[in-house]
């Protein structure tokens, strides 16, 4: 399944399947980008970041891609287990910004079994 | 690595009490932390950047004088939200970074001010 950026706040697939959550960004001057899961009642968990001179990273079923021509990040999450439902955060920092982080609005994955 | 710690996780009190959260990051030391405020369903929102030894920096529109921070140590942070209101009820998460990595973030104080 695939989200469609910022307007469309609930993603739902199938345990199993591939998943793909989508992130518009709005500054150019953004060089660092992470991706957080936030479970019910906790804070969010760092799984994966991309510097701007990169355009994908993966790590343990994961993957990020950055289209920094399009101001775009994707996360993708491979064959999709019941315990990746959660609320996923992309996050960018501004270069200069002071490390500071803006967050995304947020995809709620469902894995649905 | 890179544990942060947050206490309580959870408080409920009266409206005009003021309530302290605590953010420790126990396995590193975090010159800076920074403090974050969430309402249900919605994205974080930035309040202040916690700086070890020195005043914090509040985002625009947060009250330095209602949002009180205090970084006395490397490893411990603390927000006091004075005098507070049942507006002010939310989900207050703090999160330190460990050397150039990521931001690590504790598990949140969920606060509700009868």
């Amino acid at each position: 399944g695939e989200s469609v950026g910022l307007h469309l706040p609930t993603l739902s697939v199938q345990e199993g399947d591939n998943s793909i959550i989508n992130c518009a960004y709005s500054n150019s001057a953004s060089d660092y980008f992470i991706w957080y899961k936030q479970e019910s009642g906790k804070g969010p968990q760092f799984i994966i970041d991309i510097r701007s001179n990169m355009d994908k990273r993966q790590g343990q079923r994961v993957t990020v891609l950055l289209n920094k021509t399009v101001k775009h990040l994707s996360l993708q999450i491979a064959a999709t287990q019941p315990g990746d439902s959660a609320v996923y955060f992309c996050a960018e920092r501004i270069e200069g910004g002071g490390n500071k982080l803006t967050f995304g609005t947020g995809t709620q994955l469902k894995v649905e079994l | 690595g890179a544990v942060v710690s947050q206490h309580p996780s959870w408080v409920i009190c009266k409206s005009g009490t003021s309530v302290k959260i605590e953010c420790r990051s126990l396995d590193f030391q975090a010159t800076t932390m920074f403090w974050y405020r969430q309402f249900p369903k919605q994205s974080l929102m930035l309040m202040a950047t916690s700086n070890e030894g020195s005043k914090a920096t509040y985002e625009q529109g947060v009250e330095k004088d209602k949002f009180l921070i205090n970084h006395a140590s490397l490893t411990l942070s603390t927000l006091t939200v004075t005098s507070a209101h049942p507006e002010d009820s939310s989900f207050y998460i703090c999160s330190a970074r460990d050397g150039m990595g990521p931001q690590h973030f504790g598990d949140g104080t969920r606060l509700s001010i009868l």
